[in-house]
């Protein structure tokens, strides 16, 4: 089984709106992170947000935020206000504390914000 | 603070050939992960080294090879090239492995094997 599972290959959003993207995610173990990573055509992966399995409230920062529903095990990111820079592929990954320090990623979803 | 410092940014390799590709990382860190990401594909965790030792391996083969320095910037060899070996490898630096939160990588290397 997909470790992340991102099921939005593509996703189109109006500038100034809101958008979310999907993250589904399948693990045992308890203790775990999850992220989310912006990469703009020029490569370099860009750490957005982090939630850990135990943390009581969903992350912010600036415009993102991390809906965290735990027991449904998805971490959807939303994005407020885009802006034509947002415009790039998003990765949502996983650390399972137990299984190592790797990060696994899922396929992506490519954003694309229209003026 | 610097950042993480990947070279060469691009290189064509012909098929059999070595290749060294090299991370610098990010200043007050002490691990370094590299990943590899195919075209239309997420990265897929290589190894990392922490503290200059191997600390964890994904599911590459032996030809994929390391090293950590004490500095802790890193090096990643791959033998016997091959054209699946075609993607950007990505170097990700972070403290104590990462299980402080935050993992800052860098902006890749292109590998073209030919």
């Amino acid at each position: 089984a997909q470790k992340i599972t991102q099921t939005q290959p593509g996703m189109f959003v109006q500038e100034k709106e809101a958008v979310t993207l999907d993250c589904t995610y399948d693990t045992s173990d308890p203790s775990y992170g999850l992220f989310w990573y912006k990469q703009p055509s020029s490569g370099e992966m860009i750490f957005l947000i982090y939630q850990g399995s135990y943390d009581q409230q969903n992350a912010t920062e600036g415009r993102y935020s991390l809906n965290f529903q735990k027991a449904r095990k998805s971490a959807n990111l939303v994005i407020s206000a885009s802006q034509l820079g947002d415009s790039a592929m998003y990765f949502c990954a996983m650390r399972e504390d137990n299984a190592g320090n790797m990060l696994t990623f899922g396929g992506g979803t490519r954003l694309m914000v229209k003026p | 603070e610097t950042g993480v410092t990947q070279s060469p940014t691009h290189l064509i390799k012909t098929r059999g050939q070595q290749v060294t590709l090299r991370c610098s990382s990010q200043s007050g860190h002490n691990t370094v992960s590299w990943y590899q990401q195919a075209l239309g594909q997420g990265p897929q965790f290589i190894f990392q080294y922490y503290r200059e030792e191997e600390n964890g391996r994904g599911n590459f083969p032996p030809r994929f090879s390391g090293l950590q320095f004490p500095n802790y910037s890193s090096e990643l060899n791959v033998n016997a090239l091959e054209l699946d070996d075609s993607a950007l490898y990505l170097c990700a630096s972070s403290l104590d492995r990462g299980r402080v939160r935050g993992y800052t990588f860098g902006s890749g290397t292109r590998l073209t094997v030919v």
